[in-house]
Formats: C-alpha cells, sequence, structure tokens
C-alpha cells in the first residue's frame, strides 16, 4: 500500500535560516515525488518533483529538495527562509491505487518564518 | 487569465440539499480532478476524468457525480448533502500527466448544516 507521511504538522524557523519540511513516502516500483505549495485562501501551487535523474531537485522560490532512496525520504529545503515562505506545504506521490495521473497526499506541514 | 476557475467560492447547504460545484479551464488539459481538503487529512481524491466523456472514482467517492461533457468543464455534484461533507474543494487540471504538475483553482469552501 502506498502512502505519504508528513511528520511534523507545523514547523517553526527565524527568517534567513535555512529550513526543512520533512516527508517520507512508501511506494511499489520507482516513485514519483512532489511538492506543493498552498498559501492562504488560495489553491495548490507546483513547487517541483522528483521522477528520474539527480536526487537533488530544484524548484521554484529557490526551494530544493532531495531524493533519498534508502531512507525512501523527499525533504524540502531552502539555504534562507524568507517571511514569505510562510504556508502550507504538501508532499505528495504517484497514486497507483487510482490511476498513473493521480497524486496522492501527504496531510501538510504548515511553515511559519519568524520576522 | 488562463488557469482553473471555480464557482462558487463559498456555499452554505442545509442538510439534504443537492448542489453543484463548476470548474472550468481554459488550457485545454485532458486530465481533470477533485478533491477535497480536510484539516489534518490533506487533500483526498473524489473524482478525476482522464478526457471527455471519461470518468472515474477516487479515494473518497460516496456522495458525489461527476461528467465531463467537455474538455473544458468538470462539474462535481452533490446529490443529498451532508455535514460529512463540509470541506474545502479543489480542481485541478493537467496536460500529459502529473509530471508537468496540476494546475489548481482557489477553491469552494462548503458548509452543510
Amino acid at each position: 500500500a502506498q502512502s505519504v507521511a508528513q511528520p511534523e504538522d507545523q514547523v517553526n524557523v527565524a527568517e534567513g535560516n535555512p529550513l526543512t519540511v520533512k516527508c517520507t513516502y512508501s511506494v511499489s516500483g520507482n516513485p514519483y515525488l512532489f511538492w506543493y505549495v498552498q498559501y492562504p485562501n488560495r489553491g495548490l501551487q507546483f513547487l517541483l518533483k522528483y521522477i528520474t535523474g539527480d536526487n537533488l531537485v530544484k524548484g521554484s522560490y529557490g526551494f530544493e529538495a532531495e531524493f533519498n532512496k534508502s531512507q525512501t525520504s523527499f525533504h524540502l529545503k531552502k539555504p534562507s527562509a524568507l517571511v514569505s515562505d510562510s504556508a502550507l506545504y504538501f508532499c505528495a506521490v504517484r497514486d497507483m491505487k487510482t490511476g498513473a495521473n493521480n497524486l496522492f497526499f501527504g496531510t501538510g506541514t504548515r511553515l511559519t518564518v519568524i520576522p | 487569465n488562463a488557469g482553473v476557475t471555480q464557482t462558487p467560492k463559498f456555499q452554505v447547504l442545509k442538510t439534504g440539499q443537492s448542489m453543484t460545484l463548476q470548474c472550468a479551464q481554459d488550457m485545454n488539459h485532458e486530465y481533470m480532478s477533485w478533491y477535497r481538503q480536510d484539516p489534518g487529512m490533506g487533500l483526498r481524491l473524489i473524482h478525476y476524468s482522464v478526457g471527455a466523456g471519461i470518468t472515474d472514482q477516487g479515494e473518497v467517492p460516496n456522495g458525489y457525480n461527476v461528467s465531463r461533457s467537455t474538455t473544458e468543464d468538470f462539474p462535481l455534484r452533490l446529490l443529498s448533502a451532508a455535514p460529512s461533507q463540509t470541506s474545502v474543494y479543489f480542481c485541478a487540471s493537467s496536460n500529459q500527466g502529473i509530471i508537468y504538475g496540476y494546475t489548481f483553482g482557489s477553491g469552494t469552501r462548503l458548509t452543510v448544516v
């Protein structure tokens, strides 16, 4: 069975400090992994993806994520956090249970960047 | 602007009432889907469509119907609203699958009393 775990409901970080939002997954076969961000009262926006290739993936707004196959993790990172990064972040995997074009989302992590 | 448009943005229903949540996209995307977002549960897939005339069930389809008569529109129908359907509903579309990312609408906040 597939699953996506975001172990932290809330992450607080000071502005200018590096940030990490954690995600671990369990899927059969090769994973397709994604990060989305949701700003208040908005729909989700695509940040980045890992399909194949380099384990370090770069995305929008200076975010990057590292695919670690042995630890089945896909943590989202940014070297220097901005107050405007405060949002809800979702990790997702390709949903092989309902269809290869569908996404299965984690429960989300709320990131707060403190000025 | 090109994108996914959802209407209405807010709706209050009484238990047992029916309604349709509208979703339209102008990007000629073949794939469209509906998710509901509930606190602590992330987004859960309700129904999806890979093209006009084709729909299928997601993880939580009970109590909802969909149709896809055109590429642009993918309405979600609540047949007899229940308090358990109080949620925020998001429509998403994609061109040629998930690897190009989904485009989400801004959501419909539904309250069933």
